[in-house]
């Protein structure tokens, strides 16, 4: 499988804008990035995913490198509630078969209010 | 839709006893996840089912170590006989199996083993 690269831990202050970053230099034209976060104590959260082109929800938005080595988890205005782990992970598109979610060591993130 | 429900939310039990952690999937979710977190190993999967199916049962450490799912509603995952090493956060997820959604985790359970 891809592996995916992140910084082990980031700070922020409240109310800017952040930017995780994850390095998937190995990934494929198939892989889909998926973004999950855990904060404390409760189990990981579905956060974004995308293919090719950058995405947005009401959670985040998520910049894909044009060519796919890296990509950027933005959350525009974080809050003392984003405190959390944030996961990258690749997930093989043809691969339906197989539906299993590799979780790395991820970003900690922590808030400065 | 009260999402994945897991019970109990904290388990002590002493070594060599039987621990049964349980999981209530969302309604429709073909896909079953059961994992397990510590600070030493991080996440990690266990098993999961399709449709009521063990699929992949590569992660589970040893043969204490069981899962079922008799129905599509509920799921167990069985440690026996139990030992502190086994101490950690269970979590069970659910999903649509397609690409394009997420998996949905519950609370988890957290074990400690005397």
């Amino acid at each position: 499988d891809a592996k995916t690269t992140q910084p082990n831990s980031m700070e922020s202050n409240e109310e800017e804008p952040v930017h995780l970053p994850c390095n998937h230099s190995t990934i494929s034209g198939t892989d889909y990035i998926h973004w999950y976060r855990q904060l404390p104590s409760q189990g990981p959260e579905y956060v974004i995913h995308g293919l090719t082109s950058n995405v947005n929800n009401r959670m985040a938005s998520l910049a894909i490198a044009e060519d796919r080595k890296s990509s950027t988890l933005i959350l525009h205005r974080a809050t003392l509630r984003d405190a959390a782990v944030y996961y990258c992970i690749l997930r093989d598109g043809p691969n339906f078969g197989n539906e299993k979610l590799t979780f790395g060591t991820g970003t900690r993130l922590t808030i400065i209010p | 839709d009260a999402g994945v429900i897991q019970s109990p939310r904290h388990e002590v039990t002493e070594m060599g006893q039987e621990v049964t952690l349980r999981c209530k999937p969302i309604s429709g979710h073909d896909y079953l996840f059961w994992y397990r977190q510590t600070m030493m190993r991080g996440l990690e999967l266990l098993i999961y089912f399709n449709n009521n199916v063990p699929i992949d049962d590569s992660g589970m450490p040893e043969d204490r170590f069981s899962a079922k799912m008799p129905n599509a509603s509920f799921s167990t995952l069985k440690i026996q006989p139990s030992e502190p090493r086994d101490s950690a956060v269970y979590f069970c997820a659910s999903s649509l199996g397609r690409l394009t959604f997420g998996y949905t985790f519950g609370s988890g359970t957290r074990l400690t083993v005397v």
